[in-house]
């Protein structure tokens, strides 16, 4: 099976711009989490989708948002941005769905956004 | 609130020694726990996980964790290191049974020297 892919790898963008992260799941996987790391406040969870619905949110602000397509694709996109918002953004995914937990997350490779 | 210390940020070991590297979690339930291994510029590869049952668990690449509940931690060992381990990995606990939040430790940098 292809594991989790992330496009575009790397992205300059300038302030004031949005930018918009796409994740492709494992096959057959549902669950799509987004995590931003960054070297002062490491990896941190922004939301999770499950059937195209958020079911999960991090202590973000709203100019970070997300959508899961009916093929369980996501996009996150980040409005306005700002210089700390340069991170590496992954994208895990996972069956999704379990109701007793042991849901296990597969990481993409990331998206180094850079925000100059 | 759920948290996650691995309180070693930098280690060092020769290629062939033993390595373990800390984790402590501070969780009300049963807790979820993972190890994932970053190399530089790369995303994050699950290492072994613990869901329940027997509390040593094995994991790829030679690595094993054991979950000592009275001691809140989950140490990630592995009996001899080759150059090839070295990377930063992180420890992480899920928040609930099933929401996919992973709460991640401050990561341990490990430095493998000939």
């Amino acid at each position: 099976k292809a594991g989790v892919t992330q496009t575009p790898r790397y992205l300059i963008k300038t302030r004031g711009q949005q930018v918009t992260l796409s994740c492709s799941p494992i096959s057959g996987h549902r669950s799509v989490s987004w995590y931003q790391q960054t070297p002062g406040q490491g990896l941190q969870f922004l939301f999770e989708y499950f059937s195209e619905t958020q079911r999960n949110k991090g202590n973000f602000p709203g100019r970070f948002s997300g959508r899961q397509f009916s093929n369980s694709r996501s996009e996150m996109n980040v409005s306005t941005l700002e210089l700390g918002d340069s991170a590496l953004y992954l994208c895990a995914s996972s069956l999704g769905g379990s109701s007793g937990g042991s849901d296990t997350q597969y990481f993409g490779p990331g998206t180094r956004l850079t925000v100059l | 609130a759920q948290s996650v210390t691995q309180p070693d940020i930098h280690i060092t070991v020769s290629e062939g020694a033993s390595l373990e590297l800390r984790c402590n979690y501070s969780y009300g339930a049963t807790p979820y726990l993972f190890w994932y291994v970053q190399s530089p510029g790369q995303g994050l590869q699950l290492l072994l996980k613990y869901f329940s049952g027997d509390t040593l668990v094995q994991g790829i690449k030679g690595f094993e964790a054991e979950f000592k509940r009275s001691q809140s931690s989950f140490n990630l060992r592995k009996p001899s290191v080759h150059w090839s381990d070295a990377a930063e990995y992180f420890c992480a606990v899920d928040s609930q049974t099933g929401a996919n939040n992973l709460f991640f430790g401050t990561g341990t940098r490990l430095t493998v020297i000939p």
